[in-house]
């Protein structure tokens, strides 16, 4: 089966700490997407990537990191320096821009 | 930036009900879409609508577009309780490599 498998479901930050969020599709999709997603609100675009070594900022990259090593991966890192990082992620992906996206299920993470 | 707008914010209806939500945005699309999200779950892709189109249809789903008013609605026809979920509209600039998503319609459906 086709799909996007985000780890862990759920994820503790302590203060200081930089945490990573795996997001990883066998659906041979060019495009990858992180966004971030708080109670209520719509989703907000932190990066993306259109290709292999290529990412581009989003609205909300500050305090944000990714890598785009292999096709299949799009890790994203929450730094120390995210002072607000209480969230539910999810990660993306399409064949091009163009097209719809397809989601995995998330990542919560919370402050300890 | 947020560009699509859902109203209403929530929409309680009984089994069996037509649910519909509408989605307005500020500038020019491509293409705008609409997703369901079921609590605690990712997003689910329902329908893609190109500017150049006015209507799609897609099983219990019907999907309208008016660039002229720049709104976009979602009829779901014979709700089920399955239908219990957030949905949001998408849309995609001429220029854009992103989408930029609404804030979404939450729908109850009573059985």
């Amino acid at each position: 089966d086709g799909g996007i498998t985000q780890s862990p479901k759920y994820l503790f930050r302590k203060e200081g700490q930089n945490v990573t969020l795996s997001c990883e599709q066998n659906l041979n999709h060019d495009a990858m997407y992180w966004y971030r997603q708080d109670p209520g609100q719509g989703l907000r675009l932190i990066y993306y990537s259109q290709i292999v070594n290529d990412f581009q900022k989003g609205d909300i990259a500050e305090g944000y990191s990714v890598s785009r090593e292999k096709k299949e991966s799009f890790p994203l890192t929450v730094t120390s320096a995210q002072k607000n990082p209480t969230a539910f992620y999810l990660c993306a992906s399409s064949m091009d821009h163009r097209g719809p996206q397809h989601f995995g299920d998330g990542t919560r993470l919370s402050i300890l | 930036s947020q560009q699509g707008e859902e109203d209403p914010q929530a929409l309680s209806i009984q089994e069996g009900e037509n649910a519909t939500m509408n989605c307005s945005y500020k500038t020019s699309i491509n293409n705008l879409q609409w997703y369901r999200q079921n609590s605690g779950r990712g997003l689910v892709h329902l329908i893609l609508i190109r500017s150049n189109e006015r209507e799609k249809h897609s099983g219990r789903l019907r999907v309208t577009l008016d660039t002229s008013k720049k709104s976009s609605s979602l009829l779901i026809t014979a709700s089920r309780a399955a239908d219990t979920a957030s949905y949001f509209c998408a849309t995609r600039g001429p220029n854009d490599y992103k989408l930029s998503f609404g804030a979404g319609t939450t729908v109850t459906v009573r059985a």
